[in-house]
């Protein structure tokens, strides 16, 4: 089954450290999405891709964030100069286009910051 | 801006025993709506979507949900519940304007607990 993939699973930083965790969509799907989802809440849209254009950005998405999705494949999201705060699950997921389809998401990476 | 609210933050229910999961939503225009469900260190799973068409939509696992316009609600509910069902649910809602963009958002989640 190829679902979406992410990886890390969970990574360890110190504050200040950069990170960068990749996903990993389903094959046929345009749209990739990435979420932030904090103990005991919702997930929070971040950012998507549409291909390799990144099409929208939350205001939660601050400049020490980043994401790319280079050749309409896999995507990366980077975070700079780790806080405390960034501690959390980040969900990515994927889609066709239309927008009544569902998103899939994958098993998330748990970043914990020290 | 779309909102969701999942006004519950656990719902206790005995096996076999019916399960509802409630959801009311704020969205400008017609909604798409979602119904996630998430078990312990993983990610979320689709259960259904209410897109256009008959209220009472049937998804996976023997779950279905019921769309009220008047009431903004989107509940979900299953028959008979089992204790494998005991999982963290979250309601989402995509709306259809440009504006809103492609973004779900989600409510805070309902955690079930069956117990046997």
């Amino acid at each position: 089954d190829t679902g979406v993939s992410q990886d890390p699973r969970h990574k360890i930083t110190k504050r200040g450290q950069n990170v960068t965790f990749r996903c990993d969509p389903i094959s046929e799907h345009n749209r990739l999405y990435w979420y932030r989802q904090t103990l005991g809440q919702g997930p929070e849209f971040l950012t998507y891709f549409q291909n390799e254009a990144q099409l929208e950005k939350s205001r939660l998405l601050s400049d020490r964030f980043s994401a790319e999705r280079p050749k309409g494949s896999f995507s990366t999201l980077e975070i700079q100069r780790t806080e405390q705060g960034d501690s959390a699950m980040y969900l990515c997921a994927s889609s066709l286009v239309e927008p009544f389809y569902e998103q899939y998401f994958g098993p998330g990476t748990r970043l914990t910051v020290t | 801006a779309q909102s969701v609210a999942q006004p519950e933050d656990q719902v206790n229910v005995a096996e076999g025993n019916p399960l509802t999961v409630k959801c009311t939503y704020s969205v400008s225009g017609n909604p798409y709506l979602f119904w996630y469900v998430q078990y312990p260190n993983r990610g979320l799973q689709f259960l259904l979507k209410y897109i256009t068409g008959d209220n009472l939509v049937k998804g996976s696992y023997g779950f279905e949900a019921e769309f009220n316009k008047s009431q903004t609600s989107f509940h979900l509910k299953k028959p008979s519940a089992l204790v494998s069902d005991s999982a963290l649910y979250f309601c989402a809602v995509r709306a259809l304007i440009k504006a809103e963009g492609n973004k779900l958002t989600f409510g805070g989640g309902t955690r079930v607990l069956v117990k046997p």
